[in-house]
């Protein structure tokens, strides 16, 4: 089965507090990708990484980081100092080296309160 | 370079209604998938074109379809509407097969259809 687990449904924090979005996936496969996607109001989704399962290494871009972590299933994303600008949903996502097609979770919608 | 577009960007239908919804690709891409977004849900696949072709197929009843044309752009339709398929509709646009390299898929801003 394959599946993606975003237990948060919804998180509110104050304005430059750090805050992590937990995913967590079920896979068979060996060879897959991971992503996270923000979607804010205007409902397009925009990439913000992809990761492969062969590499666990944790990357960081900016206020945002992401921790990945293969013997948990796990593939969390923290934004450091959040902005209101963050408040989004936000989406994690799996796909496979053998095709396109993304799975994704339900989503977090984060609030970021000034 | 234009990005992935959709159109129209919302709908109102009723039900027992058919709809077509609209997508052109990124250019340079010749892939296109569907993602139907129902509220507080994550986009699920709906399927995939490539080469005129449906490639791949998610979980969804025959009454959705689609096409391609030969220069790229797609459409879903999707026959007898029922209250359930009110959703953003996302388009995706990727390259083809690439030998083994990924995909990068870019999607649009999407359809908003509501069925009353």
């Amino acid at each position: 089965a394959q599946k993606v687990t975003q237990a948060q449904t919804e998180i509110s924090v104050v304005e430059k507090e750090d805050v992590t979005l937990d995913c967590v996936y079920e896979t068979r496969d060996t060879t897959y990708y991971l992503f996270w996607y923000k979607q804010p109001p205007s409902g397009e989704l925009v990439f913000l990484i992809r990761r492969n399962s062969f590499d666990e290494q944790n990357e960081i871009s900016g206020r945002y980081s992401w921790n990945f972590q293969k013997s948990t299933s796990s593939f969390n994303f923290t934004i450091t100092a959040s902005q209101v600008v963050d408040s989004a949903v936000y989406f994690c996502a799996l796909s496979y080296f053998r095709d396109d097609k993304i799975i994704f979770g339900k989503g977090t919608r984060l609030h970021i309160l000034p | 370079d234009a990005g992935v577009t959709q159109s129209p960007t919302h709908l109102i239908k009723t039900r027992g209604q058919q709809v077509t919804l609209r997508c052109s690709p990124k250019s340079g891409h010749d892939t296109v998938s569907w993602y139907q977004q129902a509220l507080g849900q994550g986009p699920q696949f709906i399927f995939q074109y490539y080469e005129e072709e449906e490639r791949q197929r998610g979980n969804f009843p025959d009454r959705f379809s689609g096409h391609q044309f030969p220069n790229y752009s797609s459409e879903l339709n999707v026959n007898a509407l029922l209250l359930g398929d009110s959703a953003l509709y996302l388009c995706a646009s990727s390259p083809g097969t690439s030998g083994g390299k990924y995909n990068e898929q870019f999607f649009g801003p999407g359809t908003r259809l509501t069925v009353l």
